[in-house]
């Protein structure tokens, strides 16, 4: 079946310091991504969608300065949480879609907890 | 705006035991309706979905059927296993919208 792969699983970083975490479905195009966080006992909050080739649109309330998304291949997304701080730890998730609509499945990665020292 | 409600956990059960998880949902229209399975270290999977009322969305025992008089899309599976240990999301899937709204998650624990 369709995997996505999300690197690194977990990372720690120093308040200040900016992280990158990238996004790839191995075995199919993505045309669409999605970015997703998720606080503790809360639900996973849409951040940003992006298609290939163009801007990401973010999500209201969704800082997109702080939260840089590339998306320049059909296989791989990036965010890059810029000048990291305490809050901005959590549970970062992608996901990807080949065609859209409900019909065509979203595939997830594993997820990066991001803590931030 | 659309929403969902789900049940929080998290739940225990022992093996062969009869598992619900409720989920109610917020929204207009008619929305498509799904449950996501996160086993521990690894990516959500769909589980199952329904996309109109009463349609009953199953799959590896678990079923949940789209009831709109009462908004709800509860998971049901009646034997659960060690293997189904897991964390259980809700979804909700709003026609022309691009993203999909999730509960929080219920982390659901089989007990031999």
């Amino acid at each position: 079946g369709a995997v996505v792969s999300q690197h690194p699983s977990r990372v720690i970083c120093k308040s200040g310091t900016s992280v990158k975490i990238e996004c790839r479905s191995l075995d199919f195009q993505a045309t669409t991504m999605f970015w997703y966080r998720q606080f503790p006992k809360q639900s996973l909050m849409l951040m940003a969608t992006s298609n290939e080739g163009s801007k990401a649109t973010y999500e209201q309330g969704v800082e997109k300065d702080k939260f840089l998304i590339n998306h320049a291949s059909l296989t791989l997304s990036t965010l890059t949480v810029t000048s990291a701080h305490p809050e901005d730890s959590s549970f970062y998730i992608c996901s990807a879609r080949s065609t859209q609509g409900y019909n065509s499945p979203l595939h997830f990665g594993n997820g990066t907890r991001l803590t931030v020292t | 705006g659309d929403s969902v409600t789900q049940m929080e956990g998290p739940v225990t059960l022992s093996e062969e035991a009869f598992l619900t998880i409720n989920c109610t949902y917020t929204a207009t229209g008619y929305p498509s309706l799904f449950w996501y399975v996160q086993y521990p270290g690894e990516g959500l999977q769909l589980l199952l979905k329904a996309t109109k009322a009463d349609d009953k969305g199953s799959n590896k025992g678990f079923e949940a059927t789209y009831r709109k008089e009462t908004t709800s899309f509860h998971l049901e599976k009646g034997s659960v296993q060690v293997s189904d240990s897991a964390v259980y999301f809700c979804a909700l899937w709003q026609t022309g919208a691009n993203n999909l709204f999730f509960g929080t998650g219920t982390r659901l624990t089989v007990i031999p």
